[in-house]
C-alpha cells in the first residue's frame, strides 16, 4: 500500500521567504510527527499530532515554525521568514497510534535557503 | 531534559569485522526501537524491544535491552557493505506524551 508521502521533494527558497511543506500520512494513522535532519546529523523532533489532542509543539525551534493537521490527515509545516540555518531535510512520519508503535517515515523534503 | 545518547558517533570497519552501537537513556524507557537510515534515504524501522533484558536477533543483527531498561545495544556480526548507513535508537519514555525520543545515531562505514 501507499506509504507516507511528502511534497515537494526539494525546495530552494530565498532567505526571508515563507515555505510550506506537506505530509500525507498513511491512511488511518492517527499519529503524525515532523522531524528536522541537518546534513550528517540526527533527528530533531519538531512537532507531534495525535488524533484530536492538542499537538506537542515542544520541539519547534522558534515562532517562525508552525504546523497544522487538517481533518486528522494531511499536515503542513510552515516556516516563515526562512533563514539559512533552516536548511535541512524535513521528515514526516506517521504511526497507527502514539506510544510503542513503529513510525513510518516519508522520503523527506530537502529545504535549501539561499 | 529527557535524552537518548548514542555512541560511537561514527565507526569505520573492514568488511567482515563486527560492529556495535550503544544507546543510553537518562530515564527509564517503556520500549526501545532501532531504525536504519541508508545514505540519502529515510529511517526504516528494524525492531522493537519491550522487556527488561530482552535479546532479539535478525540474521547477523543482535539487539539487547538492558535490565534497567535505560540502555540498549545493536551488534552486527561480520559486517557487509550493505550494512552501511546510520543506525538510530529511539526510546519511548515512561512519562510524557511524545512517542519516541531519537538518539543521535551511529554512522557505520564498511570498507570492502
Amino acid at each position: 500500500g501507499a506509504g507516507v508521502s511528502q511534497s515537494p521533494s526539494n525546495k530552494v527558497t530565498e532567505k526571508g521567504k515563507d515555505v510550506e511543506l506537506r505530509c500525507d500520512p498513511i491512511s488511518g494513522h492517527t499519529a503524525l510527527y515532523w522531524y528536522r535532519q541537518s546534513l550528517g546529523q540526527g533527528l530533531e523532533f519538531l512537532i507531534y499530532f495525535q488524533g484530536n489532542s492538542a499537538p506537542d509543539k515542544s520541539g519547534l525551534p522558534s515562532d517562525r515554525f508552525s504546523a497544522e493537521r487538517t481533518g486528522g490527515s494531511v499536515s503542513t509545516l510552515t516556516i516563515q521568514r526562512t533563514q539559512q540555518e533552516d536548511s535541512a531535510v524535513y521528515l514526516c512520519a506517521s504511526s497507527p497510534q502514539s506510544k510503542g508503535i513503529e513510525q513510518y517515515f516519508g522520503p523527506g523534503t530537502r529545504l535549501t535557503v539561499t | 531534559g529527557q535524552q537518548v545518547m548514542q555512541i560511537p558517533q561514527y565507526q569505520h570497519v573492514q568488511e567482515g569485522e563486527d560492529f556495535t552501537t550503544y544507546c543510553n537513556s537518562s530515564t527509564t524507557l517503556s520500549n526501545i526501537q532501532w531504525y536504519k537510515q541508508r545514505p540519502g534515504g529515510h529511517p526504516v524501522f528494524l525492531i522493537q524491544l519491550v522487556k527488561s533484558g530482552e535479546v532479539k536477533k535478525q540474521k547477523r543483527l543482535t539487539f539487547q535491552f538492558g535490565e534497567a531498561k535505560k540502555n540498549s545495544s545493536l551488534h552486527i556480526t561480520a559486517t557487509q557493505t550493505t550494512d552501511v548507513g546510520t543506525y538510530f535508537c529511539a526510546g519511548t519514555m515512561d512519562t510524557g506524551r511524545r512517542a519516541l525520543t531519537f538518539g543521535s545515531g551511529t554512522r557505520l562505514q564498511v570498507q570492502p
